[in-house]
């Protein structure tokens, strides 16, 4: 089966601008995760959906953070402002529902933020 | 709140040495367990998991053991190859069923 896709895989942005990521989960994955890794630390959570809802924001930076999953199936990750500290990887990963699921992990947006 | 430590790397080794990377975890339940590999270039595979107290992970020649009493699930393999050179992160779910990563331990392996 197809994987996770996720793009652009590198984007290279000044601070202050706005930049956009794109994610389409597996076919029928349910559950949607966006994750922030910045250099030299573990993935933290962003976001949450289940379907076309959001089921967990509380770590999403909502000020210039925004994310949607329009549909349930697709879901872009928006910054704007962008400021330095957002350089990372974005990932996002995917499950077919919520449950005791393994998770499967896109190849990830590297950000870099000059 | 729930959180995972991992041993700080970067982690050094020569071909077919022993590799041990320790992770502790601090959660309110019981939690699942997991090790995910980032190899270079690559995204976040799972590389073992071990979902109660007692169970062993084990895949590709790496083995963790669930210890309750230690709240630990350390990470070994015997004898690595240059292969398995990479970013592995330990992890923990709970009820809610997200996941909570460690920082990541990187490992090279020299031949």
């Amino acid at each position: 089966e197809a994987g996770v896709a996720q793009s652009p895989r590198y984007k290279i942005i000044e601070k202050r601008q706005s930049v956009a990521f794109w994610c389409n989960p597996i076919s029928g994955h349910a559950t949607l995760y966006w994750y922030q890794q910045i250099l030299g630390q573990g993935p933290k959570l962003l976001i949450q959906f289940q379907n076309n809802g959001v089921v967990d924001d509380s770590q999403l930076p909502k000020d210039r953070f925004s994310a949607e999953r329009l549909k349930g199936v697709d879901s872009t990750l928006k910054i704007q402002p962008a400021k330095l500290e957002d350089s990372a990887v974005y990932l996002c990963a995917t499950t077919p529902g919520q449950g005791p699921y393994g998770y499967t992990f896109g190849s990830g947006t590297r950000l870099t933020v000059v | 709140g729930d959180s995972v430590t991992q041993m700080e790397g970067p982690v050094t080794l020569s071909e077919e040495a022993f590799l041990t990377i320790n992770c502790t975890y601090t959660a309110t339940g019981y939690p699942s367990l997991f090790w995910y590999v980032q190899y270079p270039g690559e995204g976040l595979q799972l590389l073992l998991k071990a979902t109660k107290a007692d169970d062993k992970g084990s895949n590709k020649g790496f083995e963790a053991t669930y210890r309750k009493e230690t709240t630990s699930f350390h990470l070994e393999k015997g004898s690595v190859q240059v292969s398995d050179s990479a970013v592995y992160f330990c992890a923990l779910r709970e009820n809610d069923y997200k996941l909570s990563f460690g920082a990541g331990t990187t490992v090279t392996v020299r031949a």
